[in-house]
């Protein structure tokens, strides 16, 4: 079974500072990892995704996200936060059978001017 | 926009009722993908379809059932309801399988029940 834990139900930042929402995963098989965004009102839109490619992916927006095997992890980060970036945030495993994502409960963003 | 259409965007009814969701999902998708988000659970996955046969199954309800038309769209029918099913249903679509791809999410039904 895949299962997804982030970190933080909330987190808050000022505008123009480093955004980092946590995400650590459990898989029995190599997992592909993603990150969706969800802003108000909206359904959720895919940021980036890891396929066993490069560990350090980049995304929509300016984010990006590192795979770190060692630590189950798949931390969301962006150097700069802006007000637009306020949303809430999932991380989400798969793998490479058929079986459906699993999400995580989601981080809500604020951005602070 | 996504190219996902859900419908309705609301839908208020009363404990006991029965309600039907519809998804179109985008052009070209076979998958379609229904899940349920509510606060306390957060998103969780109840059931796919490809091409119109079910694929896979999560923590989908008995009372709770779905169908893939010929045309790819999707309802989800939603039987007896309790208060704890208000949530916002989410469907989404991909070409295939989901873990290369993308998903592409509708803007959601919010369903309550009163």
């Amino acid at each position: 079974a895949q299962s997804v834990t982030q970190l933080g139900s909330h987190v808050s930042v000022s505008e123009g500072a480093l955004v980092l929402l946590r995400c650590n995963y459990s898989s029995s098989v190599p997992p592909y990892l993603f990150w969706y965004v969800q802003y108000p009102n909206q359904g959720l839109q895919l940021l980036l995704k890891y396929t066993s490619a490069a560990t350090l992916v980049k995304g929509i927006n300016g984010f990006e996200a590192e795979f770190k095997k060692s630590e189950t992890s798949f931390h969301l980060t962006k150097p700069s936060a802006h007000m637009s970036d306020a949303a809430e945030y999932f991380c989400a495993v798969g793998n490479s059978g058929n079986t459906p994502l699993v999400f995580g409960k989601g981080t809500r963003l604020s951005v602070i001017a | 926009d996504s190219g996902v259409t859900q419908t309705p965007k609301h839908l208020i009814t009363a404990t006991g009722q029965r309600v039907t969701l519809r998804c179109s999902p985008r052009s070209g998708d076979l998958s379609v993908y229904w899940y349920q988000q509510s606060l306390d659970q957060g998103l969780q996955f109840l059931i796919q379809y490809y091409n119109g046969e079910e694929r896979a199954k999560g923590n989908i309800l008995e009372r709770f059932s779905a169908q893939q038309f010929p045309d790819l769209h999707s309802e989800l029918n939603l039987s007896s309801l309790e208060l704890g099913d208000s949530a916002l249903y989410f469907c989404a679509s991909s070409v295939g399988t989901v873990n290369t791809g993308e998903l592409f999410f509708g803007e959601g039904s919010r369903l309550t029940v009163l």
